[in-house]
């Protein structure tokens, strides 16, 4: 089944450390993208990436980093440098085009004390 | 002004009444709007999309779009309990194109009363 991966499913750092968050789709879309979900909140767009080895930021892009090498593949890195980077974050493709649909991972909960 | 906005409710529905559901945005050049179920602790998943004037429906779902007033709503009919759920609205801006992703409301939290 085609589908877009996530992992892992909830994951726990210390303040300070960096952490990579991983994202994979087989679903032959050339544009991915990472959003981040507060309580309450709407999604927010992190990075994205319409070409291998090409990414823009979104609009809260500080404190994270992304890198398109494959593909398929998209990880997000969460730096120290996030001032708070606990939340939900999602990661979605689409085929890139203007108007296509997002299709959503199940996410990564990421709690950082 | 927030881009696109929504009524986080809670909006409480009797089972087996409409349901509907708000969207006001305010990129006058947007040109594809979607519908996104988002269930507790859960990703959003895709309900409708639309892209011209008018109404769509698909199933017991209905989108209406008025892009003259920049209004989209979802109307649900016969909503069951598992209808309840956070429903996120989402366009693209047209300075993007869309291949800079959606833009979301914050969700509105909807609850069907059995």
């Amino acid at each position: 089944d085609g589908g877009i991966t996530q992992s892992p499913k909830y994951l726990f750092r210390k303040e300070g450390q960096n952490v990579t968050l991983s994202c994979e789709q087989n679903l032959n879309h050339d544009a991915m993208y990472w959003y981040r979900q507060d309580p309450g909140q709407g999604l927010r767009l992190i990075y994205y990436s319409q070409i291998v080895n090409d990414f823009q930021k979104g609009d809260i892009a500080e404190g994270y980093s992304v890198s398109r090498e494959k593909k398929e593949s998209f990880p997000l890195t969460v730096t120290s440098a996030q001032k708070n980077p606990t939340a939900f974050y999602l990661c979605a493709s689409s085929r890139g085009t203007g108007g296509s649909p997002l299709h959503f991972g199940n996410g990564t909960r990421l709690t950082v004390t | 002004q927030k881009e696109v906005e929504q009524n986080s409710g809670p909006l409480s529905v009797p089972e087996g009444a409409i349901a509907s559901l708000n969207c006001t945005y305010s990129d006058r050049g947007s040109q594809s709007f979607f519908w996104y179920r988002q269930y507790s602790g859960k990703s959003p998943e895709l309900i409708m999309f639309i892209y011209s004037n008018g109404d769509k429906e698909d199933g017991r779902f209905t989108a209406q779009l008025n892009k003259a007033s920049q209004y989209v709503s979802l109307l649900i009919r016969d909503s069951q309990p598992s209808d309840s759920a956070t429903y996120l609205c989402a366009v693209t801006l047209s300075s993007g194109g869309g291949a800079d992703g959606l833009t979301f409301g914050k969700g509105t939290h909807l609850i069907i009363q059995p």
